[in-house]
């Protein structure tokens, strides 16, 4: 099956510096990359996915890249602000019906 | 537009009971269910999904079950819990077909005492 590594495990950054969460999969077959962003306490949300027919995609300060060839894919969150402070999940599918999630990292940002 | 539900939202129960933990979906048909564990400080462990009425897949071989009774309802039980069941339990479901994105439940939070 699928598996998925995620780094690093904890990132602390300064507000407004910039954050990056690096995952790799092992399944050549995965097209669908989702990321959730997992408040204290909450349910995780889906933030921002990238499919494998596109290498990039952005959504105001998130974005992901997918590198298929190295089978490997980032989240980048620029102006880090407080309420980006969570803990975040990469996730891969090979198909319509499951996910393959990395362990988490968690982002704190310092004010 | 399509909402999630879950009951109950907290539960503490002793070592030996059952449990029954409900999901429901609103607002879509044929949808894929399933069920997901999170220890405390932990990553997302699949448990069971379901693509169709009746139809379970299982992930994890332990001591808990699914059921699909109806088309957007889900449910999770165990007849015996142990003190390693506690946990996060989440609920989500994705478009029956052609649908990657998973939408996550508000989840039940378990302890086992």
């Amino acid at each position: 099956g699928e598996n998925v590594e995620q780094h690093p495990s904890t990132l602390s950054v300064q507000e407004g510096d910039s954050a990056v969460i690096k995952c790799t999969y092992s399944d050549s077959a995965s097209n669908y990359f989702p990321w959730y962003k997992q408040e204290l306490g909450k349910r995780p949300q889906l933030i921002i996915d990238i499919r494998s027919n596109v290498g990039e995609k952005k959504d105001q300060r998130i974005a992901v890249t997918l590198n298929k060839t190295a089978k490997h894919f980032s989240l980048h969150i620029t102006e880090t602000q407080p309420e980006d402070s969570a803990v975040y999940f990469c996730a891969a599918s090979p198909n319509d019906y499951k996910l393959s999630f990395g362990a988490g990292t968690t982002v704190t940002v310092r004010a | 537009s399509q909402t999630i539900h879950q009951w109950p939202a907290t539960l503490v129960q002793p070592v030996g009971s059952p449990l029954s933990l409900e999901c429901t979906v609103e607002g879509t048909s044929n949808p894929n269910l399933y069920w997901y564990r999170q220890a405390a400080g932990r990553g997302l462990q699949l448990l069971f999904y379901s693509v169709g009425i009746g139809q379970i897949s299982s992930e994890v071989p332990q001591n808990l079950s699914a059921s699909r009774p109806q088309d957007r309802q889900f449910i999770l039980s165990s007849k015996k819990l142990l003190l390693s069941d506690s946990g996060f339990y989440l609920c989500a479901w994705s478009r029956g077909t052609g649908g990657h994105e998973q939408y996550f439940g508000p989840g039940t939070r378990l302890t086992v005492t």
